[in-house]
């Protein structure tokens, strides 16, 4: 039973121009989102969160994006870089005790092309 | 400010051993959860660890425990080894501030199963 999925695998973005990377939740006791980041050879980086009383949270190019009626988040990464080029991760947790228990998509490799 | 650490990198171990993995958490974090993550996939929760108790354990079975030291640094054991063991096995701390709060992840050690 996927809880959070990713059904992009892989996304290419022309440098300068908007990644949207989506990710879909079955579980209604989900309240905290996350996307990290990740490198080969490197564990994952987290890059932005939200809980869910919000529906947006900036964090300079990275804006994360909540619909909870239609459970679905996005990540929009604007202008993109070529550095941004990795597998992107989103995550959600439930409440309380639960925070550190992350469940994860299934990942979307973005490449950024000069 | 040193990250999360985890040793070692990689490992190589023959089916039906036993492993150890360690994991220092982030300066200033108490709290330690473990991942598995297979080629392909996001990582998947194992259990987390705060007071030196297992708190949280995901759907994995008896064969891995754990164990938090009085440092908040912590092991992950696995008896019995599967091929399907053979995996990435990524450590995260964070602070059990009773609120959502990211996760920080190590690099993560590579095991393989022969």
């Amino acid at each position: 039973d996927q809880q959070v999925k990713q059904n992009s695998p892989s996304l290419s973005v022309q440098e300068g121009r908007i990644s949207i990377l989506n990710c879909d939740y079955t579980n209604s006791m989900f309240d905290y989102f996350l996307w990290y980041k990740k490198y080969p050879a490197e564990g994952p980086t987290f890059l932005i969160s939200i809980s869910s009383i919000k529906d947006k949270n900036e964090d300079g190019r990275f804006t994360v994006f909540l619909n909870k009626s239609a459970k679905h988040l996005s990540l929009h990464i604007v202008p993109s870089q070529p550095g941004d080029s990795a597998v992107y991760f989103c995550a959600a947790s439930a409440g309380g005790t639960s925070y550190g228990k992350l469940t994860f998509g299934q990942g979307t490799i973005l490449t950024v092309h000069p | 400010d040193a990250g999360v650490t985890q040793s070692p990198t990689h490992l190589i171990k023959t089916r039906g051993q036993q492993v150890t993995l360690r994991c220092s958490p982030k300066s200033g974090h108490d709290t330690v959860s473990w991942y598995q993550q297979a080629l392909g996939q996001g990582p998947q929760f194992i259990f987390q660890y705060y007071e030196e108790e297992e708190r949280q354990r995901g759907n994995f079975p008896d064969r891995f425990s754990g164990h938090q030291f009085p440092n908040y640094s912590s092991e992950l054991n696995v008896n019995a080894l599967l091929l399907g063991d053979s995996a990435l096995y990524l450590c995260a701390s964070s602070w059990r501030t009773g609120g959502p709060s990211p996760l920080h992840f190590g690099n993560g050690t590579r095991l393989t199963v022969t």
